[in-house]
């Protein structure tokens, strides 16, 4: 069974432009999560969709960043425009119906210059 | 205070040895508890799961202190293979399911 896959895996931009990042999850998962790691701190939650709707989208920094799931099925972070600060790993992460286990994807390494 | 705190390390330890990292929490209406596994430059991976006062699998035992508020994750007989960033978790909120991560304890198996 495939894995959650996210691409791309790294991304250099400069600051002030846009940047896509996506998250195929689990088939059948309906729950799909958005975490990132900045340098030198720990994973930080950013939102949470079951199916198409945002579920939990307290982790979300600041409105630079929007999320969709369009027909709940893979999901899109947007970050536009990007800032120095937004560097890190950002992870998807998915889970079944209920309480499952959460399976990360492998990560977007963002940076940003 | 940080919502989960654990003991940065380097653990380096020799192969077959018993290692013990600690994590604490301060939520105290926490109800589940996890360890994920981070080996360098990938994705975390769930090692354990905690709802009551411990679990054992294998080589790897997690225990639960409520009272005191922490976690422990018992290694025995280390591998190579262990050698990896262990990560405390724990939901954020109760009935939410975002984690809240620690920063991850580091250990190197020795050969």
């Amino acid at each position: 069974e495939a894995g959650v896959t996210q691409f791309p895996s790294h991304s250099v931009i400069e600051k002030g432009q846009t940047v896509t990042l996506r998250c195929d999850p689990i088939s059948g998962h309906d729950n799909l999560y958005w975490y990132r790691r900045v340098m030198g701190k720990e994973i930080k939650f950013l939102l949470h969709f079951v199916k198409e709707s945002k579920q939990d989208e307290s982790g979300m920094p600041n409105n630079r960043f929007l999320a969709e799931r369009t027909g709940g099925t893979y999901s899109t972070l947007k970050v536009q425009p990007a800032e120095l600060e937004d560097s890190g790993v950002y992870f998807c992460a998915s889970s079944p119906p209920g309480w499952g286990e959460q399976f990360f994807g492998p990560g977007t390494r963002l940076t940003v210059l | 205070r940080k919502e989960v705190e654990q003991d940065p390390g380097p653990f380096n330890v020799p192969e077959g040895a018993t290692v013990a990292f600690n994590c604490t929490y301060s939520n105290s209406a926490s109800q589940s508890f996890f360890w994920y596994r981070q080996d360098c430059r990938k994705e975390p991976k769930l090692l354990m799961s905690v709802y009551s006062s411990g679990n054992e699998d294998g080589r790897f035992t997690a225990q639960l202190n409520r009272a005191s508020q922490y976690i422990s994750l018992l290694i025995r007989d280390s591998k190579l293979s262990d050698s990896a960033t262990y990560l405390c978790v724990v939901p954020s909120r109760a009935g939410r399911r975002a984690l809240t991560f620690g920063s991850g304890t580091r250990l190197q198996v020795q050969p």
